[in-house]
């Protein structure tokens, strides 16, 4: 079956521009999750959502940062004011079920460079 | 706060050389431990979940063992198409994120 998708896949903007970047889950996965990979460093966490809910949103960097779900299906990560830190690769995932040890399957990945 | 740590960051292994790769964790309950693993330019592709201490599960030529500090990936025989970073991850119990490890890189030289 189709997997995770992500787009743009790549997109690179000027300092200081908003930036859109979406996720589509795989069908009937309710909790969707975005994930940031810097060059030379983990995945940090950024946002959980069950639903359209976000019941964990901590990992966000800063309130340039935000995102929503919507239908239970896509989902949209903005940034706004983009800064040359934001520079990094942007993970979706989704999983069956928030808790219960539920595997989490992951997109393709949007690399976003701010230059 | 979660913590996990991976070693070694590298391994150079020959063909049929079999090694394993270690996490390290630091969880206040656990409800999950999970390995991926990740090729350039690609998103984690799921390997394993293991829920307790002394739990094992194997696919193809990738074991993943638990105890109650750490997980072992042993690497049975490798091929070079075994060649990519693969990464451990917790979930505590009270939440569903997943803390990361930095990962190792893995080559497998023909």
């Amino acid at each position: 079956g189709a997997g995770v998708s992500q787009s743009p896949s790549n997109k690179v903007t000027e300092k200081g521009k908003d930036v859109e970047l979406r996720c589509d889950p795989i069908s009937g996965h309710t909790a969707l999750y975005w994930y940031r990979q810097s060059l030379g460093q983990g995945l940090e966490f950024l946002i959980y959502f069950q639903g359209n809910s976000a019941p964990d949103k901590s990992g966000l960097p800063s309130d340039r940062f935000s995102a929503e779900r919507t239908g239970g299906s896509v989902s949209t990560l903005t940034i706004q004011r983009t800064q040359q830190e934001d520079s990094a690769v942007y993970l979706c995932a989704s999983s069956l079920r928030p808790s219960g040890g539920y595997e989490q399957y992951f997109g393709p990945g949007t690399r976003l460079t701010v230059t | 706060e979660d913590q996990v740590t991976q070693s070694p960051e590298a391994l150079r292994l020959q063909e049929g050389e079999s090694s394993s790769l270690n996490c390290s964790y630091t969880v206040s309950g656990l409800r999950g431990l999970f390995w991926y693993r990740q090729d350039p330019g690609k998103g984690p592709e799921f390997l394993f979940t293991l829920y307790s201490a002394g739990e094992e599960k194997e696919k193809e030529r990738l074991k993943a063992t638990l105890t109650k500090k750490e997980s072992f990936l042993h690497i049975t025989a490798p091929k070079p198409e075994d060649s990519a970073t693969y990464l451990c991850a917790v979930q505590e119990t009270s939440g569903s994120r997943l803390t990361f490890g930095e990962g190792t890189q893995l080559t497998v030289n023909p």
